[in-house]
């Protein structure tokens, strides 16, 4: 089945420690892609998404993702983690094909330590 | 309103009743989608809105689940006869555009909790 895969569910680091995050998808066709957090208690809100153009795309709060087409990927980087990106982070990849959906992963918990 | 509000915030309903749930989408939005969350797990599309129009319903798990926005603002999704698994976070998101493009993302409201017993 076409999906999205998010490869850790529950990731724990400490403060300046550099973080990426998987994300791979399934559908062959021209994709939008987005990431998403969910701080506790908030709703979800946009961090970064990538259309066209250069596939390095940057977002808010020093998240940058890379799409590479040949490996389905949308990974998330941050170079170093704050107490404070402690939340919970949803890729999410809207197909063409699909029309207007986002079809999002099962998310990837983030703890960070101080 | 400042962003996308949701209501109730936590709802419990026995097993067989029937619920409504209230979105108030950003004032002005075009669109409006609902998504459904269940736990440990990325939100599932339901439907999609363009004004009052449903554009499309393909997520719908089920005839006990529908959804209005019938003067193309507020938006109620429906579940008739509720069963232990429809418990799960109800999300609703709006878009200024029609459906979501690089200028129009979508807004997420902080969702209603429903528990069925």
């Amino acid at each position: 089945a076409q999906s999205v895969s998010q490869h850790n569910h529950h990731v724990i680091l400490s403060e300046a420690a550099s973080l990426e995050l998987g994300c791979n998808y399934s559908y062959g066709g021209t994709v939008n892609l987005f990431w998403y957090v969910q701080y506790p208690g908030q709703h979800l809100q946009l961090l970064l998404k990538y259309f066209s153009g250069d596939p390095l795309v940057k977002g808010i709060k020093g998240f940058e993702a890379e799409f590479i087409k040949s490996k389905f990927s949308f990974n998330l980087r941050k170079p170093s983690v704050q107490w404070s990106d402690t939340a919970e982070y949803f890729c999410a990849v809207s197909p063409l094909e699909y029309g207007n959906k986002l079809v999002f992963g099962a998310g990837t918990i983030l703890r960070v330590k101080s | 309103g400042a962003g996308v509000s949701q209501s109730p915030r936590y709802k419990v309903a026995k097993r067989g009743q029937d619920v409504a749930l209230r979105c108030d989408p950003i004032s002005g939005h075009v669109s409006l989608f609902w998504y459904q969350q269940a736990l440990g797990q990325g939100p599932e599309f339901l439907t999609y809105f363009q004004n009052e129009a449903q554009l499309d319903k393909s997520g719908l798990p089920s005839d006990r689940f529908f959804a209005e926005r019938p003067e193309g603002s507020v938006s109620t999704l429906k579940i008739q006869r509720t069963q232990q698994e429809d418990s799960a976070v109800y999300l609703c998101a709006s878009s200024s555009e029609g459906g979501v493009s690089y200028n129009s993302p979508l807004h997420f409201g902080n969702g209603t909790r429903l528990t069925v017993t």
